[in-house]
């Protein structure tokens, strides 16, 4: 299986200032037809995953552009360029090259 | 617009049984790959297992946590995915999700509780 890891595990960030947060693969997540399945997640208290980023770069629909998704291979990183308060919550990578494994979690408060 | 909706959560004992649907609209059901994905009470996310599609001869995969214990069906006719679960363990309390992917895209369902607990 191939192992998301996420760091940092918990990120207080002030408001209106960026935030980033990083995600290794165990292995490279280029999948045979050339994409790369890693998305990022976004998780409030008792309501379900939002789809933020697919595909390493790409916001999905609805997704303010504060947003961005970068990387290649296996280290990835979200970037949050001013955070707002309703960026609080538990920050997910996903990837889906191999299967479906979940990096553990970041949680953004403010500080 | 894609939707997914699961159902029948709830309470059961330890090594007891339960049955979880998910009726999915806004896209061609056939040509979808399907998982289940679950999250434990102040847990991260888990994948619990896979359905490929029409295409792909709908192959099912499982994590290795419930191999042999749950079985994944569908009904493409129906646009419904399923899950059974038997031998339930306290561990396997979780509110779980139904997930599917359009062009490296995941959408979610809103899940499912099962709690498992005497």
């Amino acid at each position: 299986d191939i192992v998301m890891t996420q760091t940092p595990l918990s990120s207080p960030v002030t408001l209106g200032q960026p935030a980033s947060i990083s995600c290794r693969s165990s292995q490279s997540l280029v999948a045979s037809d050339g994409d790369t399945y890693l998305s990022w997640l976004h998780q409030r208290p008792g309501q379900p995953p939002r789809l933020l980023i697919y595909k390493i770069s790409n916001r999905f629909s609805g997704v303010p552009d504060r947003f961005s998704g970068s990387g290649a291979g296996t280290d990835f990183t979200l970037k949050i360029s001013r955070v707002e308060p309703e960026d609080v919550g538990v920050y997910y990578c996903m990837q889906a090259t191999q299967s479906v494994t979940f990096g553990g979690g970041t949680k953004v408060e403010i500080k | 617009e894609v939707r997914l909706e699961e159902s029948g959560g709830g309470l059961v004992q330890p090594g007891g049984s339960l049955g979880l649907s998910c009726i999915a609209s806004g896209f061609v059901f056939s040509d979808n790959y399907m998982d289940w994905v679950r999250q434990a009470p102040g847990k991260g996310l888990e994948w619990v297992g896979r359905s490929t599609n029409k295409a792909h001869s709908y192959i099912k995969e499982y994590a290795a946590s419930v191999k042999g214990r749950f079985t994944i069906s569908r009904v493409d006719s129906e646009n419904s995915l399923h899950l059974r679960m038997v031998s339930l363990q306290i561990e396997d309390t979780a509110v779980y999700y139904c997930v599917t992917w359009i062009s490296g895209v995941a959408y979610w369902g809103q899940g499912t509780q099962v709690t498992v607990s005497s």
